[in-house]
């Protein structure tokens, strides 16, 4: 199995701030790794996939990079909607997913 | 517009059985890999279980252990999860999820329902 970490497991940022989250794999995934945004009581929805390509209708405020085991999330100006736990997800073996990562305003 | 549709939630006591749905609309069902999903209260998302377009692959987590299957009928748009021998630790909300891929699976989840929330309890 493929384990995914992610860190920080939370963070509190001000609006417009630039916010940065780490997802290591156990091993290398090449860029077969994606993004979601969870809202409180709401659906996942995916934000980024393989690795640095944003989904379509998704702000450009969103980005990702990275590959082989280490990738990073980030948010370039921090919303007040953007508030939401965030998590990666491998698809290089079967799937799995990192531990989230919970976005809160400062 | 796309949508997915779980039921079949509720409260089922140790060792039970229980079949969870989850109906699409909005797209052509036989055309897509799905997969299912859950989320235990408070925790993060956990993979379970994926299905080919066709229904001639499967693949689990291997935490299952086998007592969970995965089954569609492309007939009725429906994806379906039984699940047997359930604990306490089954406890969770289970969403069911569309793979982007067309008749393959790329491995991105997206749309995903709301979840239908399965409580094993004595």
């Amino acid at each position: 199995d493929i384990q995914m970490t992610q860190s920080p497991s939370s963070l509190s940022a001000s609006v417009g701030d630039r916010v940065s989250i780490t997802c290591q794999a156990s091993q290398d995934i090449s860029n077969y790794l994606n993004w979601y945004q969870q809202k409180p009581g709401k659906a996942p929805k995916l934000l980024i996939y393989d690795a640095s390509n944003l989904e379509t209708g998704v702000p450009s405020r969103f980005s990702g990079s990275g590959s082989g085991t280490d990738f990073t999330f980030t948010i370039s100006s921090l919303q007040p909607e953007d508030i939401a736990t965030y998590y990666c997800q491998q698809y290089d073996n079967l799937f799995s997913f990192g531990p989230g990562t919970k976005v809160d305003i400062k | 517009q796309v949508q997915l549709v779980e039921s079949g939630g509720g409260v089922v006591q140790p060792g039970r059985s229980l079949r969870l749905s989850c109906v699409a609309s909005g797209f052509t069902f036989s055309n897509y890999a799905m997969h299912w999903v859950r989320q235990a209260p408070g925790k993060g998302l956990e993979w379970l279980a994926v299905i080919s377009y066709d229904g001639t692959k499967k693949y689990y987590a291997d935490s299952l252990k086998g007592r969970f299957t995965i089954s569609r009928d492309n007939s009725k748009n429906t994806l379906y999860l039984q699940m047997k021998s359930l604990r306490a630790e089954d406890t969770a909300v289970y969403l069911c999820a569309r793979d982007v891929g067309y008749t393959s699976t790329s491995g991105a989840f997206d749309p995903w329902g709301q979840g239908t929330l399965v409580t094993v309890s004595s």
